[in-house]
């Protein structure tokens, strides 16, 4: 099986600009989960969908959204992009959330010039 | 909110010998404990999990972890560690219950083994 996949690999955007990040999760999974990571910290939770509703949100400002399609794909928006959103965004799936075991992509990395 | 606190920012070690790496959770009620392992140029990949049941939980590459209640830990080990396992690892807490659908990730620690 495919795992989860994240496009674009590599983003760079100007101070202001507004991003969208895909993310496909593993077949079979409904439930997606997007992480954000600075360099050297570890991740830091920002939302969790299941059934296209949103089921968590972590400490991260409104400029910050996201969604899930009826095929379990998932966008995360980030508006009004300040030089701190510089960061690799993770896209983690799991079957549903009761099951916790994530499974997690390769990112994307964001540069905010 | 849970918190997970890892000791070490950098460990080095020489091939053959061994690892013990710390976590400590903040969180009074039932957690579900991970950690992950991140190579390097790789996403990360889960190592071993502990959800309920025996303590000693063993996990993919000879890892294992010891979750203790009372000391709100889960240490990772290994008896012998390989070059291969130079990476950057991660303990994680899930807590059950009230909603909480997210990992709570520590800074990770970087291992590097030296042949």
């Amino acid at each position: 099986d495919a795992g989860v996949t994240q496009s674009p690999t590599h983003l760079i955007k100007t101070r202001g600009q507004q991003v969208t990040l895909r993310c496909s999760p593993i077949s079979g999974h409904k439930s997606v989960s997007w992480y954000q990571q600075v360099l050297g910290q570890g991740p830091q939770f920002i939302f969790q969908y299941y059934e296209k509703e949103e089921r968590g949100r972590g400490n991260f400002p409104d400029r910050f959204s996201a969604r899930q399609f009826p095929n379990y794909s998932s966008e995360l928006n980030v508006n009004a992009l300040l030089l701190g959103d510089s960061a690799l965004y993770l896209c983690a799936s799991s079957r549903d959330t009761f099951q916790y075991e994530q499974y997690f992509g390769p990112g994307t990395r964001l540069t905010v010039t | 909110a849970q918190s997970v606190s890892q000791h070490n920012h950098h460990v080095i070690l020489s091939e053959a010998a061994s690892l013990e790496l710390g976590c400590n959770y903040s969180y009074g009620g039932t957690v579900n404990l991970f950690w992950y392992v991140q190579y390097p140029g790789q996403h990360l990949q889960l190592l071993l999990k502990y959800f309920s049941g025996d303590p000693l939980v063993k996990g993919i590459k000879g890892f294992e972890a010891e979750f203790i209640k009372s000391k709100f830990s889960f240490n990772l080990r290994k008896p012998s560690v390989q070059w291969s396992d130079t990476a950057e690892y991660f303990c994680a807490v899930n807590a059950q219950g009230a909603g909480s659908y997210q990992l709570t990730f520590g800074k990770g620690t970087k291992l590097s083994v030296i042949p």
